[in-house]
C-alpha cells in the first residue's frame, strides 16, 4: 500500500539552529500538508500547498516556517531559528484530491530543540 | 474557527464495547475520520466517513454520524488490550481545505 515517508524520524537540533524536515508523498497526490503534533496536545493544521504555492496556512505558520517541494517528489519544512517551543511531531500528508479520499499522513518527525 | 470536541478519557474492560464521541462544528465538512495513535508513534487512520452517510461498518469498527447534530461516534466491539491508544475524531472541511482534529480521547483497556 502507498506511504508517505517522513525522514527523519526524530531530529535534535540546537535552539537557533535551522532544520529541515523532508517528506516524500505519494507518487500521483497533488495535495500536501504539514501538521504538528506538540507533546500531549491535538494534531493542528500548519499549511497546505498545491500547485507548487501555499494554498492555506494557520497563525502557526508564520515567517519563520517555509516549505519547498524541490525537486517534484520531495516536500520539505524548513524550520528557522528554531525555539524550545518548537518541539513537537511534525507529521507530513498527501491527497488525490481536494476531497481527500486518498488522504494519508506520514508517521511523523519528532523534532527536539535542545 | 472549526472545533472539534472529544471526552478525554474512556475506560473499558477486555470484553466490551468501547464507545467514543465527537461533536464537530463545520457545516461544510466532507469527511470525517477516526485515527489512532499508540505512545510515541504516527497517525493511523482507522476509518473514514463521508458527511452524507449515517453509519460505515468495518470489522469490530462501527462510524455513526448524525450530520444535524454535527455528532459522530466510533465503536469498537470486543475491545482487546491492544487497542488502548488515543483515538482522534478529524473533519475535513471543504470551505477550509484542511483538517481539524479533536483533543483525543485517551482509551483504556483493563483486562
Amino acid at each position: 500500500e502507498p506511504e508517505v515517508t517522513q525522514t527523519p524520524s526524530h531530529q535534535v537540533t540546537q535552539m537557533g539552529q535551522e532544520v529541515i524536515l523532508r517528506c516524500v508523498p505519494i507518487s500521483n497526490h497533488l495535495y500536501f500538508y504539514w501538521y504538528r503534533q506538540i507533546l500531549g496536545q491535538k494534531v493542528e493544521f500548519l499549511v497546505s500547498f498545491y500547485n507548487n504555492e501555499i494554498s492555506e496556512k494557520s497563525e502557526i505558520f508564520d515567517d519563520k516556517f517555509s516549505v519547498e517541494r524541490p525537486d517534484g517528489s520531495n516536500f520539505t519544512l524548513k524550520i528557522r531559528s528554531t525555539k524550545l517551543e518548537d518541539s513537537a511531531m511534525y507529521f507530513c500528508a498527501s491527497s488525490d484530491s481536494f476531497s481527500p479520499y486518498g488522504y494519508t499522513f506520514g508517521s511523523g518527525t519528532r523534532l527536539t530543540v535542545v | 474557527g472549526e472545533d472539534v470536541e472529544q471526552s478525554l478519557f474512556l475506560s473499558v474492560r477486555e470484553g466490551d464495547s468501547s464507545v467514543i464521541n465527537c461533536t464537530y462544528t463545520d457545516s461544510s465538512s466532507t469527511y470525517l475520520y477516526w485515527y489512532k495513535q499508540e505512545p510515541g508513534a504516527g497517525l493511523q487512520l482507522l476509518t473514514y466517513i463521508f458527511s452524507n452517510m449515517d453509519m460505515k461498518q468495518d470489522q469490530r469498527l462501527t462510524v455513526l454520524l448524525n450530520k444535524k447534530d454535527k455528532h459522530l461516534s466510533l465503536r469498537i466491539a470486543d475491545t482487546q488490550t491492544g487497542d488502548s491508544a488515543i483515538y482522534f475524531c478529524a473533519e475535513f472541511g471543504a470551505n477550509a481545505g484542511k483538517s481539524t482534529f479533536g483533543d483525543g480521547t485517551t482509551l483504556t483497556v483493563k483486562p
